[in-house]
């Protein structure tokens, strides 16, 4: 039983490139969420599906893309990176409702140059 | 406005001593949930604790308990007996009845020997 499983742990990217991080649970999760966390600023949420077939934005969903691939995988994809998506990304997922807590990827941390 | 507010941005602990993080929500549901995880400076997001608005006793894991005041939407997470692994960021979370959840910009909190 792996959890939330993200790849890749480190990237480094040109300005301009893309690339898809991968994130896939085998909790039979409902629910799943991308967030970044740059320092002071807490965990913020990028983009989250409530459900297989849904997806909604969060906070921060400016240049990124998702996609809800199946129950298990959810995909976030940065299109055309810059300097600012300089972070650590992390996935999560959770059952609906109460009192269920999110479940966390190890992150992947990602430099755009 | 911020729906989760933690105001420590660093906090220092004598070894055994007790240490309490604030933690202050906003929120107009009358249903939702409180989270603290701890994330060591390894990078994983580990769960510690879970509080409902329902419940009407403070809720307690071993070492931590959530002192939970409803009328002041505060989530005051107190470790007892801190020990040098507690070295730490913590962060408070809320989930309201929807599938997003909410973090605070985090407590740096450092367990002096």
């Amino acid at each position: 039983n792996a959890g939330v499983t993200q790849t890749p742990k480190f990237q480094v990217l040109k300005t301009g490139q893309s690339m898809t991080l991968q994130c896939a649970q085998d909790m039979n999760h409902n629910s799943m969420y991308w967030y970044r966390q740059d320092p002071g600023m807490g965990l913020r949420l990028i983009y989250y599906s409530a459900s297989e077939g849904t997806t909604d934005k969060g906070e921060v969903p400016n240049g990124y893309n998702v996609s809800r691939l199946n129950k298990r995988e959810f995909s976030l994809r940065l299109e055309s990176a810059a300097p600012s998506q300089t972070s650590v990304y992390f996935c999560a997922s959770t059952e609906r409702g109460f009192p269920y807590e999110q479940y966390f990827g190890p992150g992947t941390r990602l430099t755009v140059t | 406005a911020q729906k989760i507010t933690q105001t420590q941005p660093g906090m220092f602990v004598q070894e055994k001593e007790a240490v309490t993080l604030d933690c202050t929500y906003d929120t107009s549901d009358q249903s939702y949930g409180l989270f603290w995880y701890k994330q060591p400076s390894s990078g994983e997001m580990i769960f510690l604790i879970y509080q409902g608005s329902y419940d009407e006793q403070n809720a307690t894991e071993g070492r931590y308990s959530l002192n939970f005041q409803k009328a002041r939407k505060s989530a005051n997470l107190v470790i007892s007996a801190s020990q040098l692994g507690d070295s730490a960021m913590y962060f408070c979370a809320m989930r309201e009845a929807g599938n997003q959840f909410y973090f605070g910009t985090g407590t740096s909190l450092t367990v002096i020997p």
